[in-house]
């Protein structure tokens, strides 16, 4: 499975933009990248996801590079409850079908008041 | 519209026992997977199952199995538990099991082995 990189943690004042990245130089042309969050004390949820086009959806927008080696999560204002564990998968389709999301360790994003 | 549940939330077992965690998918949806997340670590994925078939397996003992019912609910057991268990054990659903799918994904069950 192609691997993701992202830095441990990252701070963030309230209602400022933030901009968590995310490295994946062995990308293949047909993985998705797709990112999820977990909230303290629940299970993750779904964030938002792409293949090579920036995605916009009411959470947050999705922008990757040209050459799929690299995205960035961008929470344009982040407020208190955005203070989650965010995970960068990538999730390849298979003939079977069977995409198990491979997590990493993520990145801690702390918002500040 | 009621979302992932599962049950029980919290349990502590002794080491060597037996446990079964139990899932509900949201309605419609026929895939369900089951992650363990120990602490400070992101999940690691153990099964997923579609129409009750087992369409994946982690690296996981055979001491951790599961199955899932007509009614797509899903059962996780593990057998002669460690104190390496321990930990929250998650189980999403989801429409298929393609790529681009969102899973949809429970609060957890906490074991605690002791």
């Amino acid at each position: 499975d192609a691997k993701t990189t992202q830095p441990n943690s990252m701070e963030s004042n309230e209602e400022e933009p933030v901009h968590l990245p995310c490295n994946h130089s062995t990308i293949s042309g047909t993985d998705y990248i797709h990112w999820y969050r977990q909230l303290p004390s629940q299970g993750p949820e779904y964030v938002i996801h792409g293949l090579t086009s920036n995605v916009n959806n009411r959470m947050a927008s999705l922008a990757i590079a040209e050459d799929r080696k690299s995205s960035t999560l961008i929470l344009h204002r982040a407020t208190l409850r955005d203070a989650a564990v965010y995970y960068c998968i990538l999730r390849r389709p298979t003939s079977s079908g069977n995409t198990p999301l491979v997590f990493g360790k993520g990145t801690r994003l702390s918002v500040i008041a | 519209d009621a979302g992932v549940t599962q049950s029980p939330t919290h349990l502590i077992k002794t080491r060597g026992q037996q446990v079964t965690l139990r899932c509900s998918p949201i309605s419609g949806h026929k895939s369900v997977s089951w992650y363990q997340q120990v602490l400070g670590q992101g999940p690691q994925f153990i099964f997923q199952y579609y129409e009750k078939e087992e369409r994946g397996r982690g690296n996981f003992p055979d001491r951790f199995s599961a199955r899932q019912f007509p009614n797509y609910s899903s059962e996780l057991n593990v057998n002669a538990l460690l104190l390496g268990d321990s930990a929250l054990y998650l189980c999403a659903s989801s429409l298929m099991t393609r790529a681009n799918t969102e899973a949809f994904f429970g609060q957890g069950t906490r074991l605690t082995v002791v």
